[in-house]
């Protein structure tokens, strides 16, 4: 398996442009994550989603934000318009059906955003 | 909600030896679950060991093991004979039975392995 993909894993953009994300998750994985990690709030959980279905966005900043998953193997975050405080690593990680509690995250290699 | 406490935010060890990492949490859940990751230099995120709360032993994987203390909500992690690939950021994460697979991170403690 692939593992779990992202795209791109640099973006480099301006102040006010929109910025998409996108991420593939392991097949049969059910569970879909956003993170973002930065220097002084470390790991956030933005959102997830569980069978395609948005389960927690408490972590989206702000309305700039929005994510989707259109399909099992498919997921887009995008922030309009960005502003230099968006600039962070962004993870994607999936996860498969939960059964016993143990199950670990796989984490993409991550988006390098720098919004100047 | 959760907090995750990682006190250390960076520690220096020989090559070697060992290294205890520190993670305590808050939580008045009974069951729930304690992860520990690795962040190499390179970014991405690898896991390394699973601790449940009702687990009669504490994990170990390899060279990685758990020092597991629920009355003292403690899930410290332990690398024996420390090596140079090592260096990196560790977090330990919990995850609440209740809140689907999602973990919330701790601050992370960076390693760094001396030669």
């Amino acid at each position: 398996d692939a593992g779990v993909i992202q795209s791109p894993r640099h973006e480099v953009t301006e102040m006010g442009q929109e910025v998409t994300l996108r991420c593939k998750p392991i097949s049969g994985h059910d569970y879909l994550f956003w993170y973002r990690q930065t220097m002084m709030r470390g790991l956030e959980l933005l959102i997830y989603f569980n069978n395609n279905v948005p389960i927690d966005d408490s972590g989206m900043p702000e309305d700039r934000f929005s994510a989707k998953m259109p399909n099992a193997s498919f997921s887009t975050l995008k922030i309009q318009p960005s502003e230099p405080r968006d600039s962070a690593v962004y993870f994607c990680a999936s996860s498969p059906p939960r059964t016993d509690g143990n199950e670990k995250l796989f984490f993409g290699s991550g988006t390098q955003l720098s919004v100047l | 909600a959760q907090k995750i406490t990682q006190t250390q935010p960076g520690m220096f060890v020989q090559e070697k030896e060992a290294v205890t990492l520190d993670c305590t949490y808050d939580t008045s859940d009974p069951s729930y679950g304690l992860f520990w990751y690795k962040q190499p230099s390179s970014g991405e995120m690898i896991f390394l060991i699973y601790q449940g709360s009702y687990d009669q032993q504490n994990a170990t994987e390899g060279r990685y093991s758990l020092n597991f203390q629920k009355a003292r909500k403690s899930a410290n992690l332990v690398i024996s004979a420390s090596q140079l690939g090592d260096s990196a950021m560790y977090f330990c994460a919990y995850r609440h039975p209740a809140a689907g697979n999602k973990l919330t991170f701790g601050g992370g403690t960076r390693v760094l392995v001396k030669p």
